[in-house]
């Protein structure tokens, strides 16, 4: 069955770093996502990308925050000069035209020391 | 602002059913969703509804809509051990996936 696969799945840097998430999507879905979950606290929304372009951003995704589909196959969430509040499980998510269905990966959980 | 809240855990006997309830505030919610999160897992689409709709039945799987008092409600028959898991209710007001999550209910089962 298709999937949603993200790396890594844990991922530890320092306050002023960069960092890049990486996800790859399934093969033929359109619509991609990504939500994070700090530790106690709800998912939120963060981004969503459609057409090599953003459609929708959430309050949280800011000027620090980037996503790029470079090639064919990943979409990533870079992260610019991280802060130890943007610790939490970051989850990407696709979906295909005309469904209301997201399929997520497991998460990568970012840990900002 | 919208919020979704959900109760935090459910404890149930095997072979019971389990109820999973969620309220919404936001009275232009279009799409209702159940997911499901295992252990070092992501998150998993169980179900959703349209606002439009009373109810939907799945296999062991029964969703209620009460939009009057925005109240969605998972039920879930015959739960066995493999339904262990954080239970989240979101809500979005178009197809674009802007969900709103709730807290997750963490389903418990007593043997």
């Amino acid at each position: 069955e298709p999937e949603v696969t993200q790396t890594p799945s844990h991922q530890v840097t320092q306050m002023g770093q960069e960092v890049i998430l990486r996800c790859v999507p399934i093969s033929n879905h359109l619509y991609f996502y990504w939500y994070r979950q700090i530790l106690g606290q709800k998912v939120e929304f963060l981004v969503s990308f459609y057409n090599n372009e953003i459609s929708e951003k959430s309050e949280i995704f800011d000027d620090q925050f980037s996503v790029e589909r470079p090639d064919g196959s990943n979409f990533t969430l870079k992260i610019r000069s991280t802060k130890l509040e943007d610790s939490a499980m970051y989850f990407c998510a696709s979906s295909d035209t005309g469904t209301y269905e997201a399929f997520f990966g497991q998460g990568t959980r970012l840990t900002v020391v | 602002g919208e919020d979704v809240e959900q109760s935090l855990f459910l404890s149930v006997r095997e072979g019971d059913s389990s109820v999973i309830n969620c309220t919404y505030t936001d009275s232009s919610s279009t799409y209702l969703y159940w997911y499901k999160q295992e252990p070092g897992a992501g998150l998993q689409l169980l179900t959703y509804i349209f606002s439009n709709m009373d109810m939907k039945q799945d296999q062991r799987l029964t969703v209620l809509l009460n939009k009057k008092d925005k109240h969605l409600s998972l039920r879930i028959a015959d739960t066995q051990t493999g339904d262990s898991a954080i239970y989240f209710c979101a809500e979005s007001m178009d197809s674009n996936y802007q969900l709103i999550w709730g807290a997750g209910t963490k389903l418990i089962i007593k043997p």
